[in-house]
């Protein structure tokens, strides 16, 4: 049941753009979006409920695609700072409550000057 | 700033030895996990609680491995005895309103 995220990695060039990717074989009730930097902890990015919604954050956006059970993470304009592992983790079921994530594999992304 | 803190940040030991690691989530989040992670297999769930109550430990060997709350501002991992697949980094996150926000990890390397 764990998420499949693409692609694994990603190189990019300062202020082009990127999407990452993560689906489920089980229903979904959220998807998470985390951020890690070598060495460091994961940060809190944002949180997708069920009703395909939409959420931006500065220059990073998502979607929540409830019937096909997938969610994409949009980087526009990437920035060196967004370097890092992305890691997708989602809460499987109809009900949501639960708070238990199961987290993909992450995709690696390199910005370069 | 509220943060997750966790000690030891580091700990080598020998096979055979019990670890314990501690975590103190954020004031006021009453949901605290525990997260493995490895380059293996990635970031897994080992444990978690609500108000200082178990709900999951299935991702924890029940052999070696415990978790607990005395207290809601403190948290245990505890691996007895300690072998060297359990090297790891291990993560402690506190969440409320679900946005979980994670401690600096302890990693652990058991020779």
């Amino acid at each position: 049941q764990q998420p499949v995220q693409s692609p694994q990695a990603v190189i990019l060039r300062e202020g082009e753009d990127a999407v990452i990717n993560c689906s489920s074989s089980k229903a979904l009730y959220s998807v998470h979006w985390y951020r890690q930097k070598h060495g460091e902890a994961p940060i809190f990015l944002m949180i997708l409920l069920k009703g395909g919604e939409q959420k931006g954050h500065d220059k990073i956006s998502a979607s929540f695609n409830e019937k096909k059970q997938q969610s994409s993470l949009y980087l526009t304009a990437s920035q060196l700072s967004y370097s890092g592992t992305y890691f997708c983790g989602t809460e499987i079921g109809l009900q949501g409550g639960s708070e238990k994530l199961v987290f993909g594999k992450g995709t690696k992304l390199t910005v370069n000057p | 700033d509220a943060r997750v803190t966790q000690t030891p940040r580091h700990k080598v030991t020998e096979m055979g030895q019990e670890v314990t690691m501690r975590c103190q989530p954020i004031l006021g989040h009453n949901t605290v996990f525990w997260y493995r992670q490895t380059m293996m297999q990635g970031l897994e769930l080992l444990a978690y609680f609500r108000n200082r109550a178990p709900l999951d430990d299935s991702g924890m060997p029940k052999d070696r491995f415990s978790a607990e709350m005395p207290d809601a501002t403190l948290a245990t991992l505890k691996i007895q005895p300690s072998e060297p697949r359990d090297s790891a980094v291990y993560f402690c996150a506190s969440a409320v309103r679900a946005a979980q926000y994670f401690g600096p990890g302890t990693r652990l390397l058991v020779l």
